[in-house]
């Protein structure tokens, strides 16, 4: 395994339309992560799922956007009515669910949105 | 309010010089502190995770200390290479009965030049 991995790497769309990212983490992490990363910013949570379900939404999360992990493995985030303020890096990360206290997250390369 | 601040923001150094990052937090539950390097471009990885016990952690060139009664943190960076040019970025972990929450501070812009 090579590690977390995002698809698209670069996206640009027009405002208004809808986009979907995916993500694959490494394949025995139970724990996946969504985040953003606007230039000059650290990454902002997101969401992030145990297996399949959804455990913690960010209350900074607009409704615009949805998240999915159906069969505990890949994700997709899936944002509506894109806005130019949505342009930013959209990392994802997965861990195991950690038996000591101690989590280490393992990023994907992001995913790069811009909206014009 | 759970925060990280670091600073300073920006720091440019020459190579082979050392150099130290710092990283305020303001979280609860403590759960442990990491640090992250993230190149232009890419995601973050880490370089250091410490728990509310440990002081000091190695990690080749890097040291991470932690003051987890001053709530603070510092990276230091020996004999500075070229490749270090990244952003670091302090993290800090709270569990709650959600789970574990990640907060990251803003992170520190490294230039090394020659």
């Amino acid at each position: 395994d090579t590690g977390v991995s995002q698809n698209p790497r670069h996206k640009i769309t027009k405002r208004g339309q809808n986009v979907t990212f995916r993500c694959d983490p490494i394949s025995e992490h139970n724990r996946l992560y969504w985040y953003r990363q606007t230039l000059g910013q650290g990454p902002e949570f997101l969401t992030y799922f145990q297996n399949e379900a959804q455990l913690e939404k960010s209350r900074l999360l607009s409704d615009r956007f949805s998240a999915e992990r159906p069969k505990g493995s890949f994700s997709t985030l899936e944002i509506q009515r894109t806005e130019q303020g949505d342009s930013a890096m959209y990392l994802c990360a997965s861990s195991l669910d950690p038996t000591s206290g101690m989590e280490t997250q393992y990023f994907g390369p992001g995913t790069r949105l811009l909206v014009l | 309010k759970n925060q990280v601040e670091q600073s300073p923001q920006s720091l440019i150094i020459l190579e082979g010089k050392n150099c130290t990052l710092q990283c305020n937090y303001t979280v609860s539950p403590f759960s442990n502190l990491r640090w992250y390097k993230q190149d232009t471009g890419r995601g973050p990885v880490s370089l250091t995770i410490m728990t509310f016990s440990e002081n000091t952690k190695s990690n080749g060139r890097y040291t991470a200390t932690l003051d987890a009664d001053t709530k603070q943190s510092s990276l230091h960076i020996t004999a500075s290479q070229l490749s270090d040019s990244a952003s670091y970025i302090c993290v800090v972990s709270a569990k709650d009965q959600a789970g574990t929450a990640l907060i990251f501070g803003k992170g520190t812009t490294l230039s090394v030049s020659s």
